[in-house]
């Protein structure tokens, strides 16, 4: 079976420091990973994906993420975190089944960001 | 332009009636979604629609949940004899076809619908 884990229910961290939003998948093909944000009272909004290629991508807002596949890991990160950037926080990741052309997507339960000022 | 919207905002209704739930994608965007997200829950997939492709309907909870798709773009979700346990936000993605399907497109989500079954 096809899953993510995003093993932080909270991430909490002030404003000017770092901060990072673990996820890990477990999928049985290839995998295609992203991230979303969804702010309060707001639809989900995508942040930035892995495909294929260099391992480490980069998003909106000032995000990125790195793909590494022998950790099975997909972790959001930001060199300096922003209050805006208070907000929850979903992995997902997307399989191809096999013999079939229809992709599930996956998410996590989400981890809810809060940056104090 | 316009994004994924969604009908109505806000459903509040009583045990045992049924309720339909609206989504409208992204013109010219082939691949739609649906997603149940409760209260402390992540997001749960519930079906799937492609282009004329037979949907992927193995997310839906029970049999009193179906979906419908009309003319490849508005899509209805409809839920008979709602409960309590319903009570949840719906919310409706659409995305784009590139290439080997839609497996390397990010979906764009509507603002969801409310439920709250009383």
């Amino acid at each position: 079976a096809q899953s993510v884990a995003q093993p932080e229910d909270q991430v909490n961290v002030a404003e000017g420091n770092p901060l990072t939003v673990k996820c890990t998948y477990s999928v049985s093909g290839n995998p295609y990973l992203f991230w979303y944000v969804q702010y309060p009272n707001r639809g989900l909004q995508f942040l930035l994906k892995y495909i294929t290629g260099d391992n480490l991508v980069k998003g909106s807002y000032g995000f990125e993420a790195e793909f590494n596949k022998s950790q099975t890991s997909f972790h959001l990160k930001k060199p300096s975190a922003l209050v805006s950037d208070s907000a929850l926080y979903f992995c997902a990741v997307r399989v191809l089944d096999r013999g079939s052309t229809l992709g599930r997507l996956y998410f996590g339960r989400g981890t809810q960001l809060t940056v104090w000022p | 332009g316009a994004g994924v919207s969604q009908s109505p905002s806000n459903k509040v209704t009583e045990k045992g009636k049924d309720v339909e739930l609206r989504c409208d994608p992204i013109s010219g965007h082939t691949a739609l979604y649906w997603y149940r997200q409760s209260l402390g829950q992540g997001l749960e997939f519930l079906i799937y629609f492609q282009g004329n492709s037979a949907p992927d309907k193995s997310g839906l909870p029970s049999d009193r949940f179906s979906a419908e798709r009309t003319g490849g773009s508005v899509s209805t979700l409809t839920i008979q004899r709602t409960q309590q346990e319903d009570s949840a936000v719906y919310l409706c993605a659409s995305s784009s076809i590139k290439g080997r399907g839609d497996l390397y497109n990010e979906q764009f989500f509507g603002p969801g619908t409310r439920l709250t079954v009383l």
